[in-house]
């Protein structure tokens, strides 16, 4: 399976730039799509679709979010952070069976 | 608008079977697949299966000999079962429909299940 490593916590202050790392164990880009996908989940909730595709903004998210990278190395940024963005974000893989998750990053304020 | 509805029991018995079921509005079961995550409390997410739009199914192999993913598509519902719980099958379970590349877009609100006697 492919591992997904992702940073326990992240503090940054209001207003800030906060970047989210996740690192995988195998190659997750293929002819030139990345299968790497960006979740939030606030507690009680369910997880919501940031980013998929490495970079690609999911329906209705806002524009300071934005995710990058390739192959093995991909990160998440949110600039500027605001209040309602402190929550938990997962990193996920889909080019190979299974489907794998990071751990989670929860960010926090400074 | 898209929407996923999880249901069943809250509280299973050990080395019991565990049957969920999704019901769906919005879309057509034979246009989009669906998956079944699982997420131990404080903990990431863990993909189980998928039912593909097609009919097809895929499973995560560490859960294979244990899980069954079905559908009714008369009834727009897709069905997940495991056997054998245990324990460290508690968590929160969630039906998703799969987007661009497998990814997932929409969820449902999860519920909740207990593996305890």
């Amino acid at each position: 399976d492919i591992v997904l490593t992702q940073s326990p916590a992240l503090a940054v202050s209001l207003e800030q730039r906060a970047t989210i790392s996740c690192k995988t164990s195998q190659n997750v880009d293929n002819y030139g799509i990345s299968y790497m996908h960006w979740y939030q989940q606030k507690p009680g909730q369910q997880p919501k679709l940031l980013i998929y595709e490495g970079s690609n903004l999911a329906s209705g998210i806002p524009a300071r979010f934005s995710g990058s990278g390739s192959g093995t190395d991909f990160t998440l940024t949110i600039d500027p952070v605001e209040a309602d963005d402190i929550a938990t974000y997962y990193c996920q893989q889909s080019k190979d069976y299974p489907d794998t998750f990071g751990a989670g990053t929860k960010l926090e304020l400074k | 608008q898209v929407q996923l509805k999880e249901s069943g029991p809250g509280l299973v018995q050990p080395s019991e079977t565990l049957s969920l079921t999704c019901t769906v509005s919005g879309f057509s079961l034979t246009s989009y697949s669906v998956s079944w995550v699982r997420q131990p409390s404080g903990k990431g997410p863990e993909w189980m299966g998928r039912m593909w739009y097609d009919g097809d199914t895929a499973y995560n192999s560490a859960l294979k000999s244990r899980l069954s993913i079905s559908r009714d598509t008369s009834k727009n519902q897709v069905f997940l079962k495991m056997n054998s719980l245990q324990t460290d099958d508690t968590g929160t379970y969630y039906c998703t429909r799969d987007g661009y590349y497998s990814s997932y877009g929409y969820w449902g609100q999860g519920v909740m299940v207990t593996v305890s006697s």
